[in-house]
């Protein structure tokens, strides 16, 4: 079965433009999460759905910073304008909530390979 | 809130050598725990995991229990080998929520 599905993989834009992550989640998973890695900060949620809908975005940075799901295979984080503090690498996970209902916690999140986006 | 810390790295071995890898969380309720490996330039990837008190997760040689005690859930392996040569995540997951906290990270280099 194929995994998360993110593009582009690598992605080099000039500050001010605006830049569109893609993801395909794995079929049945109805949770899909965005999260950030840099340096200074590891890795950081930014959004995450449920069933297409966004249960979280107290991550988001700022206004720059939209996530979309129209529908249960697919998933956008946009940022315009892009700035230079923006290059990181941006990972889309998903899971599907195996066990007891929302109390279980152990359920496994799967992993992209992540885009690695460079603004200059 | 919720949350995990782990060692600094680098931790540098040598082939066959014991790693262990420290790791705590100060969490609510009754928490999941995870170890993730990202190695260079890919995703992250589950290593093991455990879901209540006294567990034991444990994948292509790496242990960890989940020691409610301490609050702990340090990642061993008896004897590392060079492709083991990645970063390692510690997180956890709390009751009734879906989402991941981690750790800083943990880049472990071995050399042969």
């Amino acid at each position: 079965d194929a995994g998360v599905i993110q593009s582009p993989r690598h992605e080099v834009t000039e500050m001010g433009q605006e830049v569109t992550l893609r993801c395909k989640p794995i079929s049945g998973h109805d949770y899909l999460f965005w999260y950030r890695q840099t340096m200074m900060r590891g890795l950081e949620l930014l959004i995450y759905f449920n069933n297409n809908v966004p249960i979280d975005d107290s991550g988001m940075p700022e206004d720059r910073f939209s996530a979309k799901m129209p529908n249960a295979s697919f998933s956008t984080l946009k940022i315009q304008p892009s700035e230079p503090r923006d290059s990181a690498v941006y990972f889309c996970a998903s899971s599907y909530p195996f066990g007891t209902g929302l109390l279980f916690s152990g359920n496994t999140i799967y992993f992209g390979e992540g885009s690695w986006l460079t603004v200059v | 809130g919720d949350s995990v810390t782990q060692m600094e790295g680098p931790v540098t071995l040598s082939e066959e050598a014991f790693l262990t890898i420290n790791c705590t969380y100060t969490a609510t309720g009754y928490p999941s725990l995870f170890w993730y490996v990202q190695y260079p330039g890919e995703g992250l990837q589950l290593l093991l995991k455990a879901t209540k008190a006294d567990d034991k997760g444990s994948n292509k040689g790496f242990e960890a229990t989940y020691r409610k005690e301490t609050t702990s859930f340090h990642l061993e392996k008896g004897s590392v080998q060079v492709s083991d040569s990645a970063v390692y995540f510690c997180a956890l997951m709390n009751t009734g929520f879906q989402k991941l906290v981690f750790g800083t990270g943990t880049r472990l280099l071995v050399s042969p």
